[in-house]
């Protein structure tokens, strides 16, 4: 178990629809990480919150925002959802902002649009 | 351009042999940070081990080993004696020092490691 966790684990929902997936750091980690896995492209690098604060942004489509509350639990939404958006989401978080250390992995959420 | 490249995308071996799945990065800065994660069938991502670019001490935990070669731009994971446990996707990950790179892990592709019994 990293500490990592993110809810829900599986969620189904039709083309058109908008989600919300949570995800809480290891106790004492300022930095979350968002990252999509799927089949044609891999693990890509969505967006990294430190501290409520945005620090970087990788490959992360419009349709798709994230946040970072004050309790540093994050929410990535995805609206406008299209069959292309089903994949595997992860959320990470680390100690640092700096990429210096360890990214640990929640168990993710699985995502079918249908 | 891919900054990480995991050349074999699949490895089967017999139980007790020995593994390794090679790794090649590219970054023009000098200070960045390696890692290995491994993907079990039931799809967490378990972090390994994390190198720092000016440490290139070859690193040696139970049966896994690492060996770091900047001059190769490599950083290679060994798995000895494998066991069916070790059966899963092993990712090699890069994390460059750059402003607006901080944090941000690039995977590679991955290496499927099978292990029959």
């Amino acid at each position: 178990d990293s500490g990592v966790t993110q809810t829900p684990k599986h969620l189904i929902t039709a083309t058109g629809q908008r989600v919300t997936l949570r995800c809480s750091p290891r106790s004492g980690d300022l930095s979350v990480y968002w990252y999509q896995q799927s089949l044609d492209q891999g693990l890509q690098f969505l967006i990294h919150y430190y501290n409520g604060e945005e620090r970087a942004k990788g490959n992360i489509l419009e349709r798709f925002s994230a946040q970072q509350f004050p309790d540093l639990h994050s929410e990535l939404n995805l609206s406008s959802l299209e069959l292309g958006d089903s994949a595997l989401y992860f959320c990470a978080s680390s100690v640092d902002g700096q990429g210096k250390y360890e990214q640990y992995f929640g168990p993710g959420t699985r995502l079918t649009v249908t | 351009a891919q900054k990480v490249t995991q050349a074999q995308t699949e490895i089967s071996v017999v139980e007790k042999e020995d593994v390794t799945l090679d790794c090649v990065y590219e970054t023009r800065d000098t200070t960045y940070y390696l890692f290995w994660y491994k993907q079990p069938p039931s799809g967490e991502l378990v972090f390994l081990i994390r190198r720092n670019s000016f440490d290139e001490q070859n690193e040696i935990s139970g049966r896994y080993s690492w060996n770091f070669q900047k001059s190769t731009s490599s950083f290679n994971f060994t798995i000895t004696a494998s066991q069916v446990v070790d059966s899963a996707v092993y990712f090699c990950a890069l994390s460059e020092a750059l402003t607006d790179s901080w944090g941000k892990l690039q995977f590679g592709a991955g290496t499927q490691v099978v292990v029959t019994p």
